[in-house]
């Protein structure tokens, strides 16, 4: 099945303690991209991936980092979170990075609760 | 920059009614606009899309015509179901990537 794979689901860390949100698709697609939901404010985007090796900085890129070493995984690191990065977070992907009219696939979410 | 903006508040209805969600957006090219769905613990899916003006997307009941003149792309559903609570999000790409602007959602209630 053609799916993008998000994990944790859910977690629950303190503040400063560095965590890994994984995110991998299975379509082969060049472009992958993390979102951040928070009530009030819909999504944004954080990073963001053109190709492998590829990435750049969306609307919210502050306290996170990226990496884009292999085509089809595209992590999400929190070096040190602090609670205002308590958010949804969605990693999506799409097949290029060359139209404005590719549909993204996205992923279930990662609730990350940072106390 | 490029922008989408959603009319504000979530919406409750009854079961057979008439869905209209507003959707204007600022942009300074050609963007493709989309509608997205995101149904309760889920992710969100592409619920239609129109790529060039006077386009009309459709699925599963709902539409939405790409309005130049307006720059406008409203969600319509003529009867609504229980199964359409979900929040829906306006959105739009432009030039040569990917980069999606979102609005900020709304939370549609259907009672039955």
């Amino acid at each position: 099945e053609a799916q993008v794979t998000q994990n944790p689901r859910y977690l629950i860390t303190v503040t400063g303690k560095k965590l890994t949100v994984t995110c991998s698709q299975n379509m082969n697609h060049e472009y992958m991209s993390w979102y951040r939901q928070d009530p009030g404010l819909g999504l944004r985007q954080i990073y963001y991936s053109m190709n492998v090796e590829v990435t750049d900085k969306g609307d919210v890129p502050e306290g996170y980092k990226v990496s884009r070493k292999e085509k089809r995984n595209f992590p999400l690191i929190l070096e040190s979170p602090s609670p205002n990065q308590t958010s949804l977070y969605f990693c999506a992907s799409s097949p290029n990075s060359r139209s404005g009219a590719n549909v993204l696939t996205f992923g279930a979410g990662s609730r990350l609760t940072v106390l | 920059g490029d922008s989408v903006t959603q009319m504000e508040g979530p919406v409750t209805l009854s079961e057979e009614a008439f869905l209209t969600i507003n959707c204007t957006y600022t942009a300074t090219g050609y963007p493709s606009l989309f509608w997205y769905v995101q149904y309760p613990g889920e992710g969100l899916q592409l619920l239609l899309k129109a790529t060039k003006a006077d386009d009309k997307g459709s699925n599963k009941g709902f539409e939405a015509t790409y309005r130049k003149e307006t720059t406008s792309f409203h969600l319509e559903k003529g009867s609504v179901q229980v199964s359409d609570s979900a929040v829906y999000f306006c959105a739009l790409t432009v030039g040569g990537n990917n980069r999606l602007a979102f609005g900020k959602g709304n939370q549609v209630v259907v009672i039955p």
